[in-house]
């Protein structure tokens, strides 16, 4: 059981590209967000999503897209990446019947130069 | 809006000694309160939780009161280790209903370094 698993752990990126994070989950939740995390600002919601197929914009979603093709992964997708994006992001999900209690990935950090 | 703060860090402490850290929030409603822990390298992990008023959290030594009538959920320990070296986020959420889906608010964080 390997929980909530997201790659790449790390990367470095050149303003103007893309790339995607990947998320995954093998307990079967319903629920999974993506967070980034900066120094001093805590955790912000990017996205989120509710169901396979589903997603909803959260505190902070411009400049990222996100799809949910199948319930146990969660794409976060940097079409054209800039400074402001150098972060540490973070995959969550959770139970729709238990909305009180997530379960995170370790991390991704990345940086855009 | 809801909103989460976070008493100013770093803390810096020595083994065996006493941790406060103050948690206090801003919410429509009877949020559910949490403090989650992110040691070095990993993501977070919840350390505990309270859903209702006056309802206390614990876990590993650390405890937390759900406090309505001052708004605060403030995480305190009486012996901090070197292990309990941090950082420690304190977060609300809304239950199952309305359109919350469980997402959660969090405070800026708090770095706590415990010195041998």
């Amino acid at each position: 059981n390997a929980g909530v698993t997201q790659t790449p752990k790390f990367r470095v990126l050149k303003t103007g590209q893309s790339m995607t994070l990947l998320c995954a989950q093998d307990m079967n939740h319903e629920y999974m967000y993506w967070y980034r995390q900066d120094p001093g600002m805590g955790l912000r919601l990017i996205h989120y999503s509710v169901g396979e197929g589903t997603t909803a914009k959260g505190e902070v979603p411009d400049g990222y897209n996100v799809s949910r093709l199948k319930k146990q992964n969660f794409l976060l997708g940097l079409e054209s990446a800039a400074p402001s994006q150098t972060s540490v992001y973070f995959c969550a999900s959770g139970l729709w019947s238990r909305t009180d209690t997530q379960y995170f990935g370790p991390g991704t950090r990345l940086t855009v130069l | 809006g809801n909103s989460v703060t976070q008493m100013e860090g770093p803390v810096t402490l020595s083994e065996e000694a006493f941790l406060t850290i103050n948690c206090t929030y801003t919410a429509t409603g009877y949020p559910s309160l949490f403090w989650y822990v992110q040691y070095p390298g990993e993501g977070l992990q919840l350390l505990l939780k309270a859903t209702k008023a006056d309802d206390k959290g614990s876990n590993k030594g650390f405890e937390a009161t759900y406090r309505k009538e001052t708004t605060s959920f403030h995480l305190e320990k009486g012996s901090v280790q070197v292990s309990d070296s941090a950082v420690y986020f304190c977060a609300l959420t809304f239950n199952a209903g309305g359109t919350s889906y469980g997402k959660l608010t969090f405070g800026q964080g708090t770095i706590l370094t415990v010195h041998p």
